[in-house]
């Protein structure tokens, strides 16, 4: 079993739609999450960051962890054709450094 | 958010030769460094921590011979791909984070595609 699951899709919504994005984790120690975004061929580009359970908004983004389910989501609200791209989940402990990524979930916000 | 450059964005290289990418923090000093290599339509599989001053950690399964990483100073830090083949093609991407202000978020540079001929 991985230590952290990520449907890899492809998602295809309509413009406009609401998207949700999961992932889940088996190891307790991780604390920090994020959620990157990657066009093809380019870097990965952070978008949400949270520490431990709760939520945060950032514009049209949410991202919410609930570390008793060891699950943690991402919401675009209005999407749009410029969200096409891959989501990655991503996460670490505090006793170590390196981040453990999800295998990446690839949106097609179609017009 | 931080920013991270890595150059170059793409290289085509000759089977045998050497290619060298840099990663560099432009507004904040990287205490470590993460090397990743990409395959199409998959994660990011990382290659080797790379911390200031000291020796690179690389991952089961990669040749530090191969990968030559070097952490000069804190905002630098190069990946050296030696005798290039070309199953060594593949996307490259640096991330790095101050970890001084301790479990920070990764920022990642442009990636670079290499293609060994």
């Amino acid at each position: 079993q991985k230590e952290v699951e990520q449907d890899p899709g492809p998602l295809s919504v309509p413009e406009g739609a609401i998207v949700s994005l999961n992932c889940t984790y088996s190891n307790s120690a991780f604390q920090y999450f994020m959620w990157y975004r990657q066009y093809s061929r380019k870097g990965p580009e952070l978008l949400m960051y949270t520490y431990s359970s709760g939520n945060k908004e950032d514009g049209r983004f949410t991202a919410q962890v609930d570390k008793s389910s060891k699950y943690i989501s991402l919401f675009i609200r209005d999407s749009q054709p410029s969200d096409s791209a891959t989501y990655l989940c991503a996460m670490t402990g505090g006793g170590g450094n390196k981040l453990t990524f999800g295998t990446g979930t690839q949106l097609k916000v179609e017009l | 958010g931080a920013v991270v450059s890595q150059h170059p964005s793409w290289v085509i290289c000759k089977s045998g030769t050497s290619v060298k990418i840099e990663c560099r923090s432009l507004d904040f000093q990287a205490t470590t460094m993460f090397w990743y290599r990409q395959f199409p339509k998959q994660s990011l599989m990382l290659m080797a921590t790379s911390n200031e001053g000291s020796k690179a950690t690389y991952e089961q399964g990669v040749e530090k011979d191969k990968f030559l990483i070097n952490h000069a100073s804190l905002t630098l830090s190069t990946l050296t791909v030696t005798s290039a083949h070309p199953e060594d093609s593949s996307f490259y991407i640096c991330s790095a984070r101050d970890l001084a202000l301790m479990n920070t978020e990764a920022f990642f540079g442009q990636g670079t595609r290499l293609t060994v001929v």
